[in-house]
């Protein structure tokens, strides 16, 4: 049972270059999120989705587009990186909304922008 | 404004017992949870606390109380294993989740 599995693990960018993480779960949970994590910072919710071919915004969506064409899957898109889009950036899952059940993880993507 | 409160870091002895505090203001509440995570890896639930009173897993036990806007996650019986950050996170009005930016527990032997 994979749970969530994100690639790819590792990523350095240079400023400009565009570049699609990947985000698939086994579990047919309906809802599925995309966070980034930062040092001395809580986890900041980019882009979520609540179903097959449906997108929304989260707490800071700017410089970053997602797509969720199969239910397994949540795309995470940045098109043009800048630096301060380095971060840990992680994807998670769940049955229903976030605030009422419990969030599976994947093991996270470090992403550097030089 | 939201926010979340928790202390950055903390330090305690193998085989003592800690307690990891989390006070909130939120707009809203449905319920606060808490998740742990080990350096370098994915968070992981702990536990989830709506009504006010404590609920116990183990050496882990969390207390809520809604009106003072205050959590706390107690570990007991301490392990090494059990150095991680810990993340306190609140629902909101909307079942969104606020989060805070976590207490890195430290346990020495």
């Amino acid at each position: 049972n994979a749970g969530v599995t994100q690639t790819p693990k590792f990523r350095v960018l240079k400023t400009g270059q565009s570049m699609t993480l990947l985000c698939a779960q086994d579990m047919n949970h309906e809802y599925m999120y995309w966070y980034r994590q930062d040092p001395g910072m809580g986890l900041r919710l980019i882009h979520y989705s609540v179903g097959e071919g449906t997108t929304a915004k989260g707490e800071v969506p700017d410089g970053y587009n997602v797509s969720r064409l199969k239910k397994q899957n949540f795309l995470l898109g940045l098109e043009s990186a800048a630096p301060s889009q380095t971060s840990v950036y992680f994807c998670a899952s769940s049955s229903g909304a976030s605030g009422a059940n419990v969030l599976t993880f994947g093991a996270g993507s470090r992403l550097t922008v030089l | 404004g939201q926010n979340i409160d928790q202390p950055t870091e903390m330090t305690a002895t193998e085989g003592a017992i800690v307690q990891i505090n989390c006070t909130y203001q939120t707009s809203g509440f449905n319920g606060l949870f808490w998740y742990q995570q080990h350096a370098g890896e994915a968070p992981t639930f702990l536990s989830y606390n709506v009504l006010d009173g404590l609920e116990e897993k183990g050496r882990f036990s969390s207390f809520l109380s809604r009106s003072k806007g205050y959590s706390y996650l107690l570990l007991k019986e301490l392990q090494m294993k059990d150095s991680a950050s810990y993340l306190c996170a609140v629902s909101d009005s909307n079942y969104q989740l606020i989060w805070g930016a976590g207490t890195k527990l430290i346990i020495k032997p």
